[in-house]
């Protein structure tokens, strides 16, 4: 069964630091896994995506992330946060061979000036 | 510019009157999906479809219908709204998974749904 979790509702860093938005996911066969960024009062935007062939991935406007299969984990990072990263984040899940998507609780990230 | 449309984007309705919100996408994906989203909850999935016809439950189909007669197009009705509806609900579309496609999906815009 899949499953993913978002480990914090909330995170504020200043600007000019770094970014780590945290992700747990459980998953039955090989995982197909997204972090998608969502503006106030916008769509859902994709971010980026692991698709096994290769553990560190990257992404738009400088996010990465890093599929760690020994810890489940699949963590978002940004060297240097920028007042335009405010946003929610969403950790999703979706087993190879199925149609489901398991979407996360979100991460709100704030950006303090 | 490849879409995924959605309307309407904005409405509020009464309890038991019949709705449609309609979701068209010109990316000639074959899966389509409807998700909800509630604060504290993340997106959960309502409906989804895996072609013409091909229509399955998600993880929160209750008081939800959903047809899929074109490629393009994918309606998702209540028949009878319930305040326990009101959300804000986002279509979604993907191409089909292959090993060479991880199926990334593409997002409408939301519409906002209020039912008193």
């Amino acid at each position: 069964a899949q499953s993913v979790t978002q480990l914090d509702s909330h995170v504020s860093v200043s600007e000019g630091t770094p970014v780590l938005l945290r992700c747990n996911y459980s998953s039955s066969y090989s995982p197909s896994l997204f972090w998608y960024v969502q503006h106030p009062n916008k769509g859902l935007q994709l971010l980026l995506k692991y698709t096994s062939a290769a553990t560190l991935v990257k992404g738009i406007n400088g996010f990465e992330a890093e599929f760690k299969k020994s810890e489940t984990s699949f963590h978002l990072t940004k060297p240097s946060a920028h007042m335009s990263d405010a946003a929610e984040y969403f950790c999703v899940v979706s087993d190879r061979g199925t149609y489901k998507y398991i979407f996360g609780t979100g991460t709100r990230l704030k950006v303090l000036a | 510019e490849a879409q995924v449309t959605q309307n309407p984007r904005y409405l509020i309705t009464v309890t038991g009157k019949k709705l449609t919100v309609t979701c068209s996408q010109n990316m000639n994906h074959e899966y389509m999906s409807w998700y909800r989203q509630d604060p504290g909850l993340g997106l959960r999935q309502i409906y989804y479809s895996m072609n013409v016809e091909v229509t399955d439950k998600g993880d929160v189909p209750e008081g939800y219908k959903v047809s899929r007669k074109e490629k393009r197009n994918f309606p998702l009705i209540l028949e009878s709204p319930s305040p326990n509806q009101t959300s804000l609900y986002f279509c979604a579309s993907s191409l089909s998974k292959t090993l060479a496609n991880t199926g990334e999906l593409f997002f409408g815009e939301g519409s906002r749904l209020t039912v008193l």
